[in-house]
């Protein structure tokens, strides 16, 4: 059991068409971190949230934005889809403490396909 | 921006074989080092992580992994590798002061009984 849970596991969508991508973290974490790994590819950081900000962010476009609840829960979504977003999509999750002992918890993902 | 180069793609070795898997990194300044596992059908899951202190570490499943810091290296190593071992595997760094990881683009590890 990892922990962190993901919805949906897969989803079939559009060019064009918006998604939203759901994580809840582990208990007791306080930080989202959200990846995409494309198809042979290691995962490549999107977003990180703390406090319900975006605390700092890869290189992506806007149309892939965030949210952090107050319950540390977060959501990932992508706008205007494109074939090249199909990914597995990850969350991590981890305690706010931006120390060397802070390690990652990953969920099993998001599977998007853009047809 | 830092980036982390796995030297092998793709890795066939038979069970009982000896296991090396190379990881380098490009940042100059102080890091943490991780390496991940990926098995069929599962999440990532952390294998070992470096923070500080002896460059020799060692994680579960008999794996361990050493760093070097001359080299911006930090390859995994098993003695002896079982057919349960086949899975992906990513090296990932830190920098610190930081949270976020960049990951290399991984090795696909298949142990033959």
């Amino acid at each position: 059991d990892a922990g962190v849970t993901q919805s949906p596991t897969h989803l079939i969508k559009t060019r064009g068409q918006q998604v939203t991508l759901r994580c809840s973290p582990k208990s007791g974490h306080d930080t989202v971190s959200w990846y995409q790994q494309a198809l042979g590819q290691g995962p490549q950081f999107i977003f990180q949230y703390y406090e319900e900000e975006e605390r700092q962010r890869g290189n992506f476009p806007d149309r892939f934005s965030g949210h952090q609840f107050p319950n540390y829960s977060s959501e990932l979504n992508v706008n205007a889809l494109l074939l090249g977003d199909s990914a597995l999509y990850l969350c991590a999750s981890s305690t706010g403490r931006i120390s060397g002992a802070n390690v990652l918890t990953f969920g099993a993902g998001s599977r998007l396909t853009v047809l | 921006a830092q980036s982390v180069s796995q030297h092998n793609h793709h890795v066939i070795l038979s069970e009982a074989a000896s296991l090396e898997l190379g990881c380098n990194y490009s940042y100059g300044g102080t890091v943490n080092l991780f390496w991940y596992v990926q098995y069929p059908g599962q999440h990532l899951q952390l294998l070992l992580k470096y923070f500080s202190g002896d460059p020799l570490v060692k994680g579960i499943k008999g794996f361990e992994a050493e760093f070097i810091k001359s080299k911006f290296s930090f390859n995994l190593r098993k003695p002896s590798v079982q057919w349960s071992d086949t899975a992906e595997y990513f090296c990932a760094v830190k920098e610190s002061g930081y949270s976020t990881l960049t990951f290399g683009k991984g090795t696909m590890l298949l142990v033959s009984p």
